[in-house]
């Protein structure tokens, strides 16, 4: 199947810092990017979908000036979660999908941990 | 209704065991539907994608029925390797999104 990147793959940060995590598709062009969140042994939380070249889509209840999405190109998207805390500690995983109706591809995710 | 459910399971099989786990979905304009697996403190893979007409991958089997709004998985003759939690997803929700049901958790026993 097809590759995406995501980077880092761990991270510590202290509370009030800010993080950026990166999500590439190494051979194909995405469209379409999501970021999940998934808090441990709970499903996968849908955060945002970000469509390049145009303002991310924010699920209800989800910051969008603290979780800044950005899909400048078809080949990458970052996230930064602004001014972390505690709370925000969890797994962030993205996802890419070359077009409509066809299968994502899942980065390999990001254990963030905020202390 | 939520869009996509799934019994959460878990699941507690024998090897060798069939199990089958059904995904219902609200939204009937859904396009595409896929069954993804997710090993512990792993990202999810894709398992395999779900078509009208049904389609098998060596052990797995994924069906759909539009009419009834389902979609299933059945595994056959069940191996240690398949413990893992299976998500449904749906693509086609009111935004366009892929919806991913909460998972089943299965795990096989020796």
């Amino acid at each position: 199947g097809a590759v995406v990147s995501q980077h880092p793959s761990r991270v510590i940060c202290k509370s009030g810092t800010s993080v950026k995590i990166e999500c590439r598709s190494l051979d194909f062009q995405a469209t379409t990017m999501f970021w999940y969140r998934q808090f441990p042994k709970k499903s996968l939380m849908l955060m945002a979908t970000s469509n390049e070249g145009s303002k991310a889509t924010y699920e209800q209840g989800v910051e969008k000036d603290k979780f800044l999405i950005n899909h400048a190109s078809l080949t990458l998207s970052t996230l930064t979660v602004t001014s972390a805390h505690p709370e925000d500690s969890s797994f962030y995983i993205c996802s890419a999908r070359a077009g409509q109706n066809t299968e994502a591809f899942f980065g390999q995710g990001t254990r963030l941990t905020v202390v | 209704r939520k869009e996509v459910e799934q019994d959460p399971g878990p699941f507690n099989v024998p090897e060798g065991a069939t199990v089958a786990f059904n995904c219902t979905y609200s939204n009937s304009a859904s396009q595409s539907f896929f069954w993804y697996r997710q090993d512990c403190r792993k990202e999810p893979k894709l398992l395999m994608s779900v078509y009208s007409s049904g389609n098998e991958d060596g052990r797995f089997t994924a069906q759909l029925n539009r009419a009834s709004q389902y979609i299933s998985l059945l595994i056959r003759d069940s191996k240690l390797s398949d413990s893992a939690t299976y998500l449904c997803v749906v693509y086609g929700g009111s935004q366009g999104n892929l919806i991913f049901g909460k998972g089943t958790k299965l795990s096989v026993k020796p």
